[in-house]
């Protein structure tokens, strides 16, 4: 696609449900990031994938966090059991850059981020 | 672990004023990323820098890169309104992740 897609762009629910939020990377980019923001906040890293695989989950910040990718495009986010403190923007960023062998810029592309908030 | 430290974290400044705004990371790397971010927006991609002393200007705004000293300086020539924005640095470490700063809020008065 022309840019990087998310989906929903707003999502309200209850604390305790599950919820996934979607990113479409644009076409071809091998790099997809999934940063959190929280109101007023820096961007806080949460996970990396390089294709299909996530050489980098430190980012995470609890087991009820999970992040996929399949096809080396579209990922999911999935928050299980939502609490309060879950309740952010997650901003997802793609980018052409490899794995292998690192040099020149790596520009990331942002998608407009799923904001979410848990009552 | 990378850390990446912005100050300040809020500025307010009268328009026709100059500023710096300061980005120091913790390890060695030679690739950083200033983005801006508008309020209810998401983050644009303003300037690279790829090497030692590299400089990059863009009208009002001027971004540096010193990686000896791990510090880069975007600097804001007589601001006007139109700057108002959150500014983020980024760095780019050898795994391919990309780190951020926790963002400066500038806001400019008339």
């Amino acid at each position: 696609g022309a840019g990087v897609s998310q989906s929903p762009s707003n999502k309200v629910t209850e604390k305790g449900k599950d919820v996934e939020l979607r990113c479409d990377p644009i076409s071809g980019h091998t790099a997809l990031y999934w940063y959190r923001q929280s109101l007023g906040q820096g961007l806080e890293f949460l996970i990396y994938f390089q294709g299909n695989s996530a050489p980098d989950k430190s980012g995470l910040p609890s087991d009820r966090f999970s992040a996929e990718r399949t096809g080396g495009s579209v990922s999911t986010l999935t928050i299980q059991r939502t609490q309060q403190e879950d309740s952010a923007a997650y901003l997802c960023a793609s980018s052409p850059r490899t794995s292998g062998k690192v040099s020149g810029a790596n520009v990331l592309t942002f998608g407009a981020g799923s904001r979410l908030t848990v009552l | 672990e990378l850390k990446v430290e912005q100050n300040p974290l809020f500025l307010s400044m009268q328009e026709g004023k100059n500023y710096t705004i300061y980005c120091n990371y913790s390890t060695t790397s030679d690739r950083l990323y200033w983005y801006r971010q508008d309020p209810g927006k998401s983050l644009e991609s303003l300037f690279v820098l790829l090497s030692n002393g590299a400089v990059k200007q863009e009208g009002r705004l001027m971004a540096s890169l010193d990686t000896k000293a791990r510090l880069s300086t975007l600097h804001i020539t007589a601001a006007v309104h139109d700057l108002s924005a959150t500014y983020f640095c980024a760095v780019d470490t050898v795994n391919n992740d990309m780190r951020f700063g926790a963002g400066t809020r500038l806001t400019v008065k008339p």
